[in-house]
């Protein structure tokens, strides 16, 4: 089975900031990385798959980078609704379906 | 817009099975794979399995002995049913559907809460 492994566990920022979170494989799931918003009381949302593929309707200061094992989701300027947390899932041959423990981005 | 929706009890005894059920609106169930995945509270998301309506199912090994995903064209709905529950399975329960295009779950139920206790 593929492990997921998100860091930092916490991120703290302003808004207006950079975020910048990573999601590292146990081994290479190539580009199969998909990142995830979710909210409190919400469901998740998908926001980049294909490691670097916007979802529809997916604001452009969200983007997604790697391939392999390493990962990242970047928020090139935090807007209030951005905080939330983030999960990282993969898709491989089995178990097919995998998420990251998530990374919490809250408002310093 | 394809919607999903998820209905069942919301409190199950232990050793009892859980029933839930995902109606599909807005576009036809035959046309995607569908998957259920669950978070219990304060934690991280888990899969618990996937169906494609001419049979083809699969789910998470660590679940896959409690686990049957099942579903009805005519309703244009799918239902899971988790056997043998514990505390360890109070959870949010969704449903989504799978984009094997984009190898993500590009809709989601706004999913149900369904707590294990005596």
């Amino acid at each position: 089975e593929i492990v997921l492994t998100q860091s930092p566990a916490t991120l703290s920022l302003s808004p207006g900031e950079r975020a910048t979170l990573s999601c590292r494989a146990s081994q290479s799931v190539n580009s199969s990385l998909a990142w995830y918003q979710q909210k409190p009381g919400q469901a998740p949302r998908l926001l980049i798959y294909g490691a670097s593929n916007r979802a529809t309707d997916i604001p452009a200061r969200f983007s997604g980078s790697g391939s392999g094992t390493d990962f990242t989701l970047t928020i090139s300027s935090l807007e209030p609704e951005d905080f939330a947390v983030y999960y990282c899932q993969q898709r491989s041959k089995w178990p097919p379906f995998t998420f990251g423990p998530g990374t919490t981005v809250d408002i310093k | 817009q394809v919607q999903l929706q998820e209905s069942g009890p919301g409190l199950v005894k232990p050793s009892e099975t859980l029933s839930l059920t995902c109606i599909v609106s807005g576009g036809s169930i035959n046309s995607s794979y569908w998957s259920w995945i669950r978070q219990p509270p304060g934690k991280g998301l888990e899969w618990i399995g996937y169906f494609y309506y001419i049979g083809n199912t699969n789910y998470n090994p660590s679940l896959k002995s409690r686990v049957s995903i099942s579903v009805d064209t005519s309703k244009n709905q799918f239902s899971l049913k988790l056997s043998s529950v514990t505390v360890e399975d109070t959870a949010i329960y969704y449903c989504a559907r799978i984009n094997w295009g984009h190898d993500a779950f590009d809709i989601w139920g706004q999913g149900t809460m369904v707590t294990v206790s005596s």
